[in-house]
């Protein structure tokens, strides 16, 4: 079964920073392009950027560039979302999901960032 | 930037009935466009992908079609684990990006 497991919930202050995981198994992690969407509270989908484990090739939405660093460690299957210094803003739901031809499937369960102070 | 305009922004639909929801491009996106499902609480899942095909598992009352910039997603005879907010994607063209999202009400 091709899944995506993501770390658990993280709760931080802003100015922090903070790296978050989605880990691939059942396929071929490095074959496949990893893509990162947000979700803010009560709103839609919005997509962030995308790495391709095999080579880390990674594309950003010009609105998430510069805020955030996407990254991938393929011996152990798992792509990654980093923040430098965190906003109040960056609170949400973030996922990962497996792009096959364009498309989103699997899905990660999500990981909640919640920045307060 | 390729702009996504799901329509209704809220759709009341009886139990049994049909469901119809539409999804515009600024754009042509030829048929690179996918639907997603999301219930409360739970991550988006994939339900149709190059505007007319279901995805695995996806039963047959869900049906997508259109190519350029006019798409549908109709669900034929709605069950009560149809009602949800769903969202088209366009993948055509970097940056991706998804509509606004249309909810699926009981009515």
């Amino acid at each position: 079964e091709v899944q995506l497991v993501q770390s658990g919930a993280e709760v931080k202050k802003p100015g922090e920073s903070l790296k978050i995981s989605c880990k691939g198994s059942g396929y071929s992690f490095t074959s496949y392009w990893i893509g990162w969407v947000r979700q803010m509270p009560g709103k839609g989908l919005e997509w962030m950027g995308i790495i391709y484990p095999g080579d880390s090739d990674t594309r950003y939405s010009p609105s998430f560039q510069g805020q955030v660093t996407i990254s991938a460690d393929k011996s152990i299957s798992t792509a990654y979302l980093q923040w430098s210094s965190l906003k109040a803003s960056d609170t949400a739901m973030y996922y990962c999901a497996r792009v096959r031809f364009g498309e989103y499937d699997p899905w990660g369960q999500g990981t909640l960032v919640t920045v307060s102070s | 930037e390729i702009v996504m305009t799901q329509s209704p922004a809220t759709l009341s639909v009886s139990p049994g009935e049909r469901a119809t929801l539409s999804c515009r491009a600024s754009q042509s996106v030829s048929s690179n466009l996918a639907w997603y499902q999301q219930k409360p609480g739970q991550a988006p899942r994939l339900l149709i992908y190059g505007a007319s095909t279901r995805a695995t598992g996806i039963p047959a009352r869900f049906s997508g079609s259109g190519s350029g910039t006019e798409f549908t997603l109709t669900i034929s005879s709605l069950q009560s684990e149809d009602f949800a907010v769903y969202y088209c994607q366009q993948y055509n063209n970097w940056p991706i990006t998804f509509g606004q999202g249309t909810r699926l009400e009981i009515k």
